[in-house]
C-alpha cells in the first residue's frame, strides 16, 4: 500500500516568514495529493489539493508543488500569521484505491 | 446542509464495555471513512465504505466493526473496549472515489478506563 512520510514533525517560524512542509510517497500510481489543516481540538479541513497532471497550485498565501519523478510534494505558506498555527497533514491517493494515506503531521507554530 | 455529524461528542467506557459511534452525512456521498487519531499523532484509517452495503478494512480494523445499510449512515461498533482504543474518532465522507475533499465530522473523544 501507499506510504507517506512527512517532515518536519514540528516547525516554528517568525510571523511574516515562510513555512515549508515536505512529503514523500511510495506508490507511483498515486494521483491525488491533498493537504489538511487541523486546529487544536477541531476537525481536519482541506486547505489545498493537487492532482498529478499539475506541477504547482496556489491559493493566496499557500501553494503546493509536486515532483512526480522524485515522488515528493510540498506545502508552502508565505507571510505566516498567528492563525496559521495548527497541525498540517499531507495525504496521497493511488489511482488504484479509494482511500487516502496520511502523513504523520507537522505542528506549525507561528511566533508573534 | 449539516455536513457530517457524529454522536456522542465524548464518552467514557469501562474495559470490556461496548458502544456504537454514530456518523451521518447529508451530502449524498457514496464514500465514507472512519479514522482514529491518538494524541499527537496522525490519522489512521479503521474502516471505509464505497456505498451502501459495501465496507472494507483499513489499517487498524481490529476491535471494530462497521455496517452501511444506507447512504447516509456509517456507524462504528466497538466490542469489548480496551484502553488501547482511547482516541479521538473522526468520520469522513467524500463524493468522488476518495479524490476530492473529505469532509470530516467533529469527532468523538473516547476514553476507556
Amino acid at each position: 500500500g501507499e506510504n507517506v512520510e512527512q517532515h518536519p514533525s514540528t516547525l516554528s517560524v517568525q510571523e511574516g516568514d515562510s513555512a515549508v512542509i515536505k512529503c514523500t510517497y511510495s506508490d507511483s500510481a498515486s494521483n491525488y495529493f491533498p493537504w489538511y489543516k487541523q486546529e487544536l481540538g477541531k476537525r481536519p479541513q482541506l486547505i489545498i489539493d493537487i492532482r498529478s497532471n499539475v506541477g504547482e497550485k496556489k491559493d493566496q498565501r499557500i501553494a503546493v508543488t509536486l515532483n512526480k519523478t522524485a515522488k515528493h510534494f510540498s506545502l508552502h505558506i508565505t507571510e505566516t500569521q498567528p492563525e496559521d498555527s495548527a497541525v498540517y497533514f499531507c495525504a496521497a491517493k493511488s489511482s488504484n484505491d479509494y482511500k487516502l494515506s496520511f502523513g504523520a503531521g507537522t505542528t506549525v507554530t507561528v511566533r508573534a | 446542509n449539516a455536513g457530517v455529524t457524529q454522536t456522542p461528542k465524548f464518552r467514557i467506557l469501562k474495559i470490556g464495555q461496548s458502544m456504537t459511534l454514530q456518523c451521518t452525512q447529508d451530502m449524498n456521498h457514496n464514500y465514507m471513512y472512519w479514522y482514529r487519531q491518538d494524541p499527537g499523532m496522525g490519522l489512521k484509517l479503521i474502516y471505509y465504505s464505497v456505498g451502501a452495503g459495501i465496507t472494507d478494512k483499513g489499517e487498524v480494523p481490529n476491535g471494530y466493526n462497521v455496517s452501511r445499510s444506507t447512504t447516509e449512515d456509517f456507524p462504528l461498533r466497538l466490542e469489548l473496549a480496551a484502553p488501547s482504543q482511547t482516541s479521538v474518532y473522526f468520520c469522513a465522507s467524500s463524493y468522488y472515489r476518495g479524490q476530492g475533499e473529505q469532509y470530516f465530522g467533529p469527532g468523538t473523544r473516547l476514553t476507556v478506563t
